[in-house]
């Protein structure tokens, strides 16, 4: 079975920094792209950042200079670091697979997400 | 950046009744358009891809149309577990992704 678990969030100064890790199964995360997307409390879906197969990575301006996706193939895993963070990151991040049904991307499986709260 | 805005807000109905859920692009995103279902506390599930295609295991009472900047999500006839939030999702500048604020699908 596929399964993202997303795992690191929790209660951080505004300034501090932050690791999240996603731990996949049942799939490799460097044969596909992999994504972290978050959701601010009541609010919508924002796309954070990708890591590509071949590791290239992008992100949102939001987060460009701030925040670093890699992973650790040994180990399957998914991460995010985050620094520099400020009130208004805080938010559910989740990670996401994609996966390419009709030859474009589309994030298909979702962990469950880890909350993230940067507050003094 | 890409807006997507997303209407009505919140949508009321009963089970077993039609919804018609929009979502409007500031610019063309051909048919680079996704829809996901979010239930409270639960992940984002992908229900739709390429404006129209059904993701695996996705029932068939879900369906999408639409391309350029005009997009509809239909649910044929509403089941107790699709009261939910929708979001639509833009994949047109590649490999920014924009979603729309969601459209609550709410028992009336």
């Amino acid at each position: 079975e596929v399964q993202l678990v997303e795992t690191g969030g929790g209660l951080i100064q505004p300034g501090g920094s932050l690791r999240l890790s996603c731990a996949a199964s049942g799939f490799t995360v460097s044969s596909t792209y992999m994504s972290w997307v978050r959701q601010a409390p009541g609010k919508g879906l924002d796309w954070v950042s990708i890591i590509y197969d071949g590791g290239s990575t992008y992100y949102a301006d939001s987060v460009k200079g701030r925040f670093t996706i890699s992973r650790d193939n040994s180990k399957n895993t998914l991460y995010l670091q985050m620094n520099s963070l400020r009130a208004e990151d805080t938010a559910v991040y989740y990670c996401a697979r994609e996966q390419k049904p009709s030859g474009y991307y589309y994030m298909d499986v979702w962990g469950k997400g880890t909350t993230v709260t940067v507050s003094s | 950046e890409i807006v997507l805005t997303q209407s009505p807000a919140t949508l009321s109905l009963s089970p077993g009744e039609r919804a018609t859920l929009s979502c409007r692009a500031s610019q063309s995103v051909s048919s680079y358009l996704a829809w996901f279902q979010q239930k409270p506390g639960q992940a984002p599930r992908l229900l739709i891809y390429d404006a129209s295609n059904r993701a695996t295991g996705i029932p068939a009472r879900f369906s999408g149309s639409g391309s350029g900047t005009d997009f509809t999500l239909t649910i044929s006839s509403l089941e107790p577990e699709d009261f939910a939030v929708y979001y639509c999702q833009q994949r047109s500048n590649w490999p920014q992704r924009t979603f729309g604020q969601g459209t609550k699908v709410e028992i009336k």
